[in-house]
């Protein structure tokens, strides 16, 4: 599986803009980015994912470089609910056994400060 | 619909025990994963199904863990000769294939302690 950086922790203001960013160099052309969050104490939840273009959704925006080596998520104002581990995953979307199978990293801690 | 639903929560056992833990999806998602996670570490891949059959096993996976999905609803899993090593949340997550990745759903996770 091809591999993910993120920085292990960020820490933000509420209300501020957050942009947690992910470094993939070796992604393969058939690999998506997901973005994944976990609160203390719960599952994962999904938050975002793309392939090439920049993605929205309600919870965020994917900002997605034009060689596909990095990602960025963005939160566009950060809420206390958004303190959380926050995980970007390449997962393969064709062929192999690993079809379809997240492989997570250890993510970075958001913090957000009243 | 209320989601994955995961049973139990909890779970101390003493070492040398078996435990099983059991996993309701959603109801209409054919894809059903177990993950494992330690303190201060992301969650790490077991196994998955598509239905009732297993796709994929974790190679680092012990002879003593086995899963199932017998009608391709819900799953269980079981750990033989429990460890303690084998403390950890125990997650299972559902998602609905149709021939491309969609987002998956997890449960809130049974929380094993081996004593």
């Amino acid at each position: 599986d091809a591999k993910t950086t993120q920085p292990n922790s960020m820490e933000s203001n509420e209300e501020e803009p957050v942009h947690l960013p992910c470094n993939h160099s070796t992604i393969s052309g058939t690999d998506y980015i997901h973005w994944y969050r976990q609160l203390p104490s719960q599952g994962p939840e999904y938050v975002i994912h793309g392939l090439t273009s920049n993605v929205n959704n309600r919870m965020a925006s994917l900002a997605i470089a034009e060689d596909r080596k990095s990602s960025t998520l963005i939160l566009h104002r950060a809420t206390l609910r958004d303190a959380a581990v926050y995980y970007c995953i390449l997962a393969a979307n064709a062929g192999g056994t690993s079809y379809g199978k997240l492989t997570f990293g250890q993510g970075t801690i958001l913090t957000v400060h009243p | 619909d209320t989601g994955v639903s995961q049973n139990p929560r909890h779970k101390i056992t003493k070492r040398g025990q078996n435990v099983t833990f059991r996993c309701d999806p959603i109801s209409e998602h054919n894809r059903l994963y177990w993950y494992r996670q330690t303190l201060g570490q992301g969650p790490e891949f077991l196994t998955y199904f598509q239905n009732e059959a297993q796709l994929e096993k974790s190679r680092l996976l012990s002879d003593r863990f086995s899963a199932e999905r017998p009608k391709g609803s819900f799953s269980t899993l079981e750990i033989q000769r429990t460890e303690q090593g084998d403390s950890a949340m125990y997650l299972c997550a559902s998602s609905l294939w149709m021939g491309r990745l969609p987002e998956a759903f997890f449960g809130q996770g049974t929380r094993l302690t081996v004593v």
